[in-house]
């Protein structure tokens, strides 16, 4: 059973569009969620993170949405690049003492068309 | 570069056989988790050490196991091979015991069963 739901699947989005990847989890236990960007033959890399006591999250281009009441959050990246086509991972983790292991979602690939 | 490393690059044996993959944490990090890429999976978690200890397990098969040695490294082994064991194989590491949450990722194994 998926813990993690992410929509959508893959994201095609001009340069200097903004591209939004959307989250929904059910179990009100976890306590963080990062986000993942991914590029070919490589590991995950930590994108931007967030904790449930907080709306919203901004570094630089990249923006987290939470909503706790709907149990959804969404990744917002604002003028888009070509640099940034990558597949992109949402997460959550409970928490610590339970072992901090991440659930994540399926993966979006976005692709920015320049 | 996250500090993450882990060897082989890549592997290829035939099935039914028994593999060796490693993996050495940042400098500091004292929990290493293990991961499974797989493109109908997506990425799903196998296990955690703490500081030498399983603190969580995760979808891990009973044929594969792991361990943390005393100097923080670590190694799974994944034996009877199936085709279907053919996947992306992460390593992540964090500080854990209540410090920053973040999981930093290796570059992977990529395991092919023939």
């Amino acid at each position: 059973q998926q813990q993690v739901k992410q929509s959508p699947q893959s994201l095609i989005v001009q340069k200097g569009g903004i591209s939004i990847i959307n989250c929904a989890y059910e179990n009100t236990a976890f306590d963080y969620f990062p986000w993942y960007q991914q590029f070919p033959g490589k590991g995950p890399a930590l994108l931007i993170a967030i904790r449930p006591d907080v709306s919203e999250k901004k570094e630089g281009r990249f923006t987290i949405s939470f909503n706790k009441s709907a149990k959804q959050f969404s990744l917002h990246i604002m003028d888009s690049q070509p640099g940034d086509s990558a597949t992109y991972f949402c997460a959550a983790s409970l928490p610590v003492y339970t072992g901090n292991q991440f659930y994540f979602g399926t993966g979006t690939s976005l692709t920015v068309i320049p | 570069d996250s500090g993450v490393t882990q060897t082989p690059k890549h592997l290829i044996t035939a099935t039914g056989q028994r593999v060796t993959l490693r993996c050495s944490p940042r400098s500091g990090d004292l929990s290493v988790y293990w991961y499974q890429q797989s493109l109908d999976q997506g990425l799903q978690f196998l296990i955690q050490y703490y500081n030498g200890e399983e603190r969580a397990k995760g979808n891990i098969l009973e044929r594969f196991s792991a361990q943390q040695f005393p100097d923080l490294h670590s190694e799974l082994n994944l034996s009877s091979l199936e085709l279907g064991d053919s996947a992306l194989y992460f390593c992540a590491s964090s500080v854990d015991a209540g410090g920053p949450r973040e999981q930093y990722f290796g570059p992977g194994t990529r395991l092919t069963v023939t």
